[in-house]
């Protein structure tokens, strides 16, 4: 069974520009999460799908964070614009009823 | 809020040594718990679960028991190995299946010397 995937692995970019990052769930997971890892802290949920719908999204800077999974599979995660406290790792994962599976995640630089 | 709380690291052991990394949470109602594990360069992997209070889970050694009356979950093994060193986090789900958010302690760094 393949995994989440993530892509890029890594991203760096100057403050005040945008970056994007992709997830693609396990196969028939209809529950999608993002996180945010910042360095020497466990992950803190940004959003949460079910499906294409967004269950809690309450914890998302909605002032420069944005996310959508259309069709109910892949997912985007945007940053515009990006600020330095955003360098973290982003990761994502998804689930069945048992447990959550998390991607390698994406580790975004903002110098 | 829901919180979760981890023993300080960095922990540094020797191979063979005893392992106890400290845990507590703070949730209404009857969470789920789990310890995650990253290992160096990986991402996270589910070490073990308990989805309600006096049921202990395990894996690889590995044990943990929920305690609703000390509001716990202490990750034990009785000999750790060099392949033990990796980020240990525990977390709670607010709901009794894997469904729910997680919220996460800040993680301990453990190192096995040989």
């Amino acid at each position: 069974e393949a995994g989440v995937a993530q892509s890029p692995r890594y991203k760096i970019i100057e403050k005040r520009q945008s970056v994007a990052f992709w997830c693609n769930p396990i196969s028939g997971h209809a529950t999608l999460y993002w996180y945010q890892q910042i360095l020497g802290q466990g992950p803190k949920l940004l959003i949460q799908f079910q499906n294409n719908g967004v269950v809690d999204d309450s914890q998302l800077p909605k002032d420069r964070f944005s996310a959508e999974r259309l069709k109910g599979v892949d997912s985007t995660l945007k940053i515009q614009p990006a600020k330095l406290e955003d360098s973290a790792v982003y990761l994502c994962a998804s689930s069945s009823f048992y447990e959550q599976y998390f991607g390698p995640g994406t580790r975004l630089t903002v110098t | 809020g829901d919180s979760v709380t981890q023993m300080e690291g960095p922990v540094t052991l020797s191979e063979e040594a005893f392992l106890t990394i400290n845990c507590t949470y703070t949730a209404t109602g009857y969470p789920s718990l789990f310890w995650y594990v990253q290992y160096p360069g990986e991402g996270l992997q589910l070490l073990l679960k308990a989805t309600k209070a006096d049921d202990k889970g395990s894996n690889k050694g590995f044990e943990a028991t929920y305690r609703k009356e000390t509001t716990s979950f202490h990750l034990e093994k009785g000999s750790v190995q060099v392949s033990d060193s990796a980020v240990y986090f525990c977390a709670l789900s607010p709901l009794g299946t894997s469904y729910g958010k997680l919220t996460f302690g800040q993680g301990t760094i453990l190192t096995v010397h040989p």
